[in-house]
């Protein structure tokens, strides 16, 4: 079956400490992953997708099909990066399927 | 942006009612739109697909007699929440797929629903 695994409830760092937050999936098909992000009192955004291959706000991702994982990295952490990360699959074209989130402390 | 609107952000109604919760897609078109539900400190759960012009598609545990949803327009899907009981009570969130954005979906703001 299908599912998003996100281990980590809560990773706390402090500002300029490199961040990972884990993503791991399972999935038979063709796997395409996102990150979305949501920041206090609001709603839920599209961070990256892996198909982009690109880095918005300093955040990188890269599918490893063998470990089967997606995890998000940041080379240095900045306050306003606090918020709740969540990892998510698509499958059958359409269904988002969500990891349990992180939520990410970064203090200064 | 594509921008999604719902209403009311908030919502108290008594056991036994019914609630009415609607999803907009503001600025751009959404043949499909998805609702989810989000309990306090966990992640969205998928409830149901609905297409524009036809009977929306339950996950499976979803009771559709329940949780009724109508996409009338392609800017509109709405969530009746029947017979409501205290543990309906919970973060409802729907997203909207743009027909020219590929897989993206954009998330509405959620309303928040406690029944009483």
């Amino acid at each position: 079956a299908q599912r998003v695994t996100q281990p980590e409830k809560l990773l706390s760092v402090f500002k300029g400490a490199p961040v990972e937050l884990k993503c791991n999936y399972s999935y038979s098909g063709s796997p395409e992953l996102f990150w979305y992000v949501q920041y206090s009192r609001q709603r839920l955004q599209l961070l990256l997708r892996h198909i982009s291959r690109e880095s918005i706000k300093g955040f990188t991702a890269d599918l490893n099909k063998g470990e089967t994982s997606f995890h998000l990295k940041k080379p240095f952490a900045q306050e306003e990066d606090s918020a709740m990360y969540y990892c998510a699959l698509i499958i059958n074209t359409d269904k988002l399927i969500f990891g349990t989130g992180t939520r990410l402390q970064v203090f200064p | 942006g594509a921008v999604v609107s719902q209403h009311p952000s908030w919502v108290i109604c008594k056991s036994g009612t019914s609630v009415k919760i609607e999803c907009r897609s503001l600025d751009f078109q959404a043949t499909t739109m998805f609702w989810y539900r989000q309990f306090p400190k966990q992640s969205l759960m998928l409830m149901a697909t609905s297409n524009e012009g036809s009977k929306a598609t339950y996950e499976q545990g979803v009771e559709k007699d329940k949780f009724l949803i109508n996409h009338a327009s392609l800017t509109l899907s709405t969530l009746t929440v029947t017979s409501a009981h205290p543990e309906d009570s919970s973060f409802y969130i729907c997203s909207a797929r743009d027909l020219a954005g590929g897989h993206e979906q954009y998330f509405g703001p959620g309303t928040r629903l406690t029944v009483t």
